[in-house]
C-alpha cells in the first residue's frame, strides 16, 4: 500500500514570507497531484506533474517532483492571506494487474497566513 | 458545463437508515469515485467505478454500495447508516485512457453527511 506523508501538517506564516510543503511518498510513482482546498469547498486542482525533475509554477506557489527521492515540494514565495487554504499532495499509481490508476493522498497541510 | 455536481449538499440520518448519493458529471469521463473525507485526514477512495454498469471496491467499502448505471451518473448508498459515516463525502470523475486512470481527477461540491 502507497503511504504518502506531508510536513508539516499545520503552519502558520507571516505575509510575505517563503516556506516549503514536503509531501514524501513510499513506493514508485511518476505522477503526482496537488489540490488546494478551502474550508467547506471542494478540492481544486493546482499542479499535475508527471515526470521526474518536473517543475511547475503559478503565481506564488512552485512545485516539484523527484521521483528518485520520491519527494514533492510546494514552495510558497512571499505568502499573502489569500493563500490560506489546505493543500493537499497525491500520488498516483497503477494497481497490480489492473489498468486503473488510484490517486493517495496525503492527510493535507493547513496553511494559514497572517499579516 | 456543470462539472461534477453532488446531491444533497447536507444530510442528517438517524443511525440504522438508508440514503443514497447522487454524483453527475458531463465532461463523458469514463471514471468517477467516490471519496470520504475526514477531520485531519485526506481523502479516502470509499468505491470506484471504470465504466457503466462497472463498479469496484476501494479502501473504506465496507457499508456502502454503489452504482453505475449511465455513465454519467454514480450513485453512492448507505443501506443502514451508522454514526461511523458521518464524514463528508466527494465525487470525482476523470478521462479513461490507455494506460488506466492516470488523469486528474475533478471534485464535486461535497456532501456533508451527520448520523446521529
Amino acid at each position: 500500500e502507497l503511504k504518502v506523508e506531508q510536513n508539516p501538517l499545520f503552519l502558520s506564516m507571516q505575509e510575505g514570507k517563503n516556506y516549503t510543503i514536503y509531501c514524501n511518498y513510499s513506493t514508485t510513482s511518476d505522477r503526482l497531484y496537488w489540490y488546494r482546498q478551502d474550508p467547506g469547498k471542494s478540492l481544486e486542482s493546482l499542479f499535475v506533474l508527471l515526470s521526474n525533475g518536473a517543475v511547475k509554477q503559478e503565481g506564488r506557489l512552485m512545485a516539484s517532483l523527484d521521483t528518485k527521492a520520491r519527494l514533492s515540494t510546494l514552495h510558497i514565495t512571499a505568502a499573502v492571506h489569500d493563500l490560506s487554504a489546505t493543500y493537499f499532495c497525491a500520488v498516483a499509481r497503477r494497481n497490480r494487474g489492473s489498468t486503473l490508476g488510484r490517486l493517495y493522498f496525503g492527510r493535507g497541510t493547513q496553511l494559514t497566513v497572517w499579516p | 458545463n456543470a462539472g461534477v455536481t453532488q446531491t444533497p449538499k447536507f444530510r442528517v440520518l438517524k443511525t440504522g437508515q438508508s440514503m443514497t448519493l447522487l454524483c453527475a458529471q458531463d465532461m463523458n469521463h469514463e471514471y468517477m469515485y467516490w471519496y470520504r473525507q475526514d477531520p485531519g485526514m485526506g481523502l479516502r477512495l470509499i468505491h470506484y467505478s471504470v465504466g457503466e454498469g462497472t463498479t469496484a471496491k476501494g479502501e473504506v467499502p465496507d457499508g456502502y454500495n454503489v452504482s453505475r448505471l449511465k455513465k454519467q451518473n454514480f450513485l453512492l448508498g448507505l443501506e443502514s447508516a451508522a454514526p461511523s459515516q458521518t464524514s463528508v463525502y466527494f465525487c470525482a470523475s476523470s478521462y479513461g485512457v490507455s494506460g488506466g486512470s492516470y488523469n486528474e481527477q475533478f471534485f464535486g461540491p461535497g456532501t456533508r453527511l451527520t448520523v446521529l
